[in-house]
């Protein structure tokens, strides 16, 4: 079945450092890839999408390419903010099964300090 | 836009009891969600809905957990004789059926704590 597998956190950085948070999936369709993120007390909130195969998903300066052939999706932002901090979610619908229900990974936790 | 409300935010039970949480989808979508998410993991789908059709379940959603949205609208899960394995976050996400690919929203959950 489909799986989604992401970096394992906690992940500390200092504000303004460079940030990669590595996701890789399996699936047995085509996947639109996702990455959500769900800042302390609030809901999950989806942060960008890619539908296709070299597609890159960018929002507030987070961006993230998908890349079929190494079955990744790694989010990534040059200048991380305080703000940031929050749980990041890896996830993938599968169209192949009829519904777009999303299958996630185990989210990982970043804390960017001043 | 008023976004995915959920009601309650805070459920405590005691093993045994029934409890019902409700969902509110953005009021044009078709389509609605059920995921659970436990501590330190990422939503596990359980269920959807297309209008008032509920068209998938997951094998996690055992007999004692049942779902229905009538007339397409909200959604109600229930869940019988409560274990303390059902202890969990409660997300429920609705979207709107397109021919380009659909994105879901997610509600703020109600997390539910069985004693």
């Amino acid at each position: 079945g489909d799986s989604v597998t992401q970096m394992e956190g906690p992940v500390t950085l200092s504000e303004e450092a460079f940030l990669t948070i590595n996701c890789t999936y399996t699936a047995t369709g085509y996947p639109s890839l996702f990455w959500y993120v769900q800042y302390p007390g609030e809901g999950l909130q989806l942060l960008l999408k890619a539908t296709k195969a070299d597609d890159k998903g960018s929002n507030k300066g987070f961006e993230a390419t998908y890349r079929k052939e190494t079955t990744s999706f790694h989010l990534e932002k040059g200048s991380v903010q305080v703000s940031d901090s929050a749980v990041y979610f890896c996830a993938l619908s599968d169209l192949g099964f009829g519904n777009e229900k999303l299958t996630f990974g185990t989210g990982t936790r970043l804390t960017i300090i001043p | 836009d008023t976004g995915v409300s959920q009601d309650p935010r805070h459920k405590i039970t005691k093993r045994g009891q029934n409890v019902t949480f409700r969902c509110d989808p953005i009021s044009e979508h078709n389509r609605l969600y059920w995921y659970r998410q436990t501590l330190g993991q990422g939503p596990e789908f359980l269920t959807y809905f297309q209008n008032e059709a509920q068209l998938e379940k997951s094998r996690l959603l055992s007999d004692r957990f049942s779902a229905e949205r009538p007339k397409g609208s909200f959604s109600t899960l229930e869940i019988q004789r409560t274990e303390q394995g059902d202890s969990a976050m409660y997300l429920c996400a609705s979207s709107l059926l397109a021919a380009s690919q659909e994105t879901q929203y997610f509600g703020p959950g109600t997390r539910l704590l069985v004693l």
